[in-house]
């Protein structure tokens, strides 16, 4: 069984900057996985943020950025807003279909 | 603009199928591009992702192995449109269900929240 992993919760200070990762039980994570991440809100849809690894969607805040990191998939937040409290999920793609992670929470305090 | 508009009961009894469909605007079920996936989230078991179904040349289904001996996701060319039906449904299947477009995973249905109980 596949598993994604992800930190379970992260803290970061307004205006700060925080990197959310994402690993495979198989091995190092690659474009080939097309890392997706997804933020949501307390009583809302997840909603995607970043997809194929580094690709923002028409809604996504320039400081989200993705990238990939030291065999895993990563999202940093630059210059991070109080709205950026939320939990967020990475999801990837191995042959057969799509594994999400178990989700990160992140605190703005 | 792609929308995907759900339907289906919200409540289902146990050791019965679950149904629901996802009809598509603005796009085609029979894309040679996009893939076509239900996903349930439920606080017991996080976000999941249950299965897709897409069309290169050929109909394709992939499902998530654990649901796949109970799960099956079918096109529908005439109406545009994609269903979900899992069966020998228990308590453990409520959740939260969407439908979505995985070309960016920017396209979610409105989501159906589904119990199962007698």
């Amino acid at each position: 069984q596949t598993v994604v992993t992800q930190e379970p919760s992260l803290t970061v200070s307004p205006g700060g900057t925080v990197t959310l990762t994402c690993a495979s039980s198989t091995g190092a994570v690659t474009s080939g996985y097309h890392p997706t991440w997804f933020q949501q809100k307390p009583g809302q849809a997840p909603r995607a943020l970043i997809y194929n690894a580094n690709n923002r969607h028409s809604w996504t805040p320039a400081r989200f950025s993705g990238s990939l990191l030291g065999g895993k998939a990563a999202l940093t937040l630059s210059g991070v807003q109080p709205e950026d409290e939320a939990e967020y999920y990475c999801l990837l793609y191995y042959s057969g279909g799509w594994v999400f992670g178990g989700g990160t929470k992140l605190t703005v305090l | 603009q792609v929308q995907l508009q759900q339907s289906g009961p919200g409540l289902v009894k146990p050791s019965q199928t679950l149904s629901l469909t996802c009809a598509i605007s603005g796009d085609s079920v029979s894309s040679n591009s996009a893939a076509w996936n239900w996903i349930r989230q439920s606080p017991s078991r996080g976000l999941e992702w249950l299965g897709r179904t897409f069309y290169r040349s050929k109909w394709y289904s992939e499902y998530a192995v654990s649901v796949k001996s109970r799960i099956s996701i079918n096109p529908d060319t005439s109406k545009n449109q994609f269903s979900l039906h899992l069966n020998s449904v228990t308590p453990e299947d409520t959740a939260m269900y969407y439908c979505v477009r995985d070309v960016d995973w920017g396209n979610w249905g409105q989501g159906a929240l589904v119990t199962v109980s007698s």
